[in-house]
């Protein structure tokens, strides 16, 4: 198995713009979780699904944030419009029955 | 919430000695402990997990102690190597809710 997989690796944004991250989770997995990662607040979580409803959405931090699991292999984070604040390492991460997650290797944002 | 508090933020040894990381969680209906390992630029790894049912857990040169009357959980490396340095993170999950909170993490540092 490949793991879970993240798209892009890196993205530089200007400010404003409409930034779209791209998670396929292991195979078979039923949860899938997206993580924040800062040095100023540490790895925090946003949102998870369970076989692709949202269940706690309660880390996303603004309205900019939005989440969505189209299907069981593909989920995206996207902010609009992006800010500064925004820059961080956003990690996906699935699991069976919610315990042991396993995380990907994270995209890399930067707003400018 | 769970509160999750990470200590040391650091910790430097020799290698060949031991090293003890030690968090506290604030959820006493919190059940799952997972401790990840993640190295400069990569993504976080599970390493040992623990449930609350169990007070200790080894795999090789790692353990993990859980005390739940005093809500602090414990990883503990023996005869340390240069490889595992790295940052480690504490976590605690309530099962019913599926969300992981971590610790602040630990940068460990072996010296050789």
């Amino acid at each position: 198995d490949a793991g879970v997989i993240q798209s892009p690796r890196h993205e530089v944004t200007e400010m404003g713009q409409e930034v779209t991250l791209r998670c396929k989770p292991i195979s078979g997995h039923d949860y899938l979780f997206w993580y924040r990662q800062t040095m100023m607040r540490g790895l925090e979580l946003l949102i998870y699904f369970n076989n692709n409803v949202p269940i706690d959405d309660s880390g996303m931090p603004e309205d900019r944030f939005s989440a969505k699991m189209p299907n069981a292999s593909f989920s995206t984070l996207k902010i609009q419009p992006s800010e500064p604040r925004d820059s961080a390492v956003y990690f996906c991460a699935s699991s069976t029955l919610g315990e042991t997650q396993y995380f990907g290797p994270g995209t890399r944002l930067l707003v400018l | 919430g769970e509160n999750v508090e990470q200590h040391p933020s650091t910790l430097s040894v020799q290698e060949g000695d031991s090293a003890v990381i030690k968090c506290t969680y604030s959820d006493s209906a919190s059940n799952y402990f997972p401790w990840y390992k993640q190295e400069l630029g990569k993504r976080p790894q599970l390493i040992i997990d623990i449930r609350s049912n169990v007070g200790e857990k080894k795999d090789q040169r790692i353990a993990v102690t859980l005390n739940k009357t005093a809500k602090h959980f414990s990883l503990h490396i023996t005869e340390t190597q240069p490889e595992d340095s790295a940052v480690y993170f504490c976590a605690a999950m309530n099962t019913g809710r599926r969300a992981l909170t971590f610790g602040s993490g630990t940068r460990l540092q072996v010296q050789p």
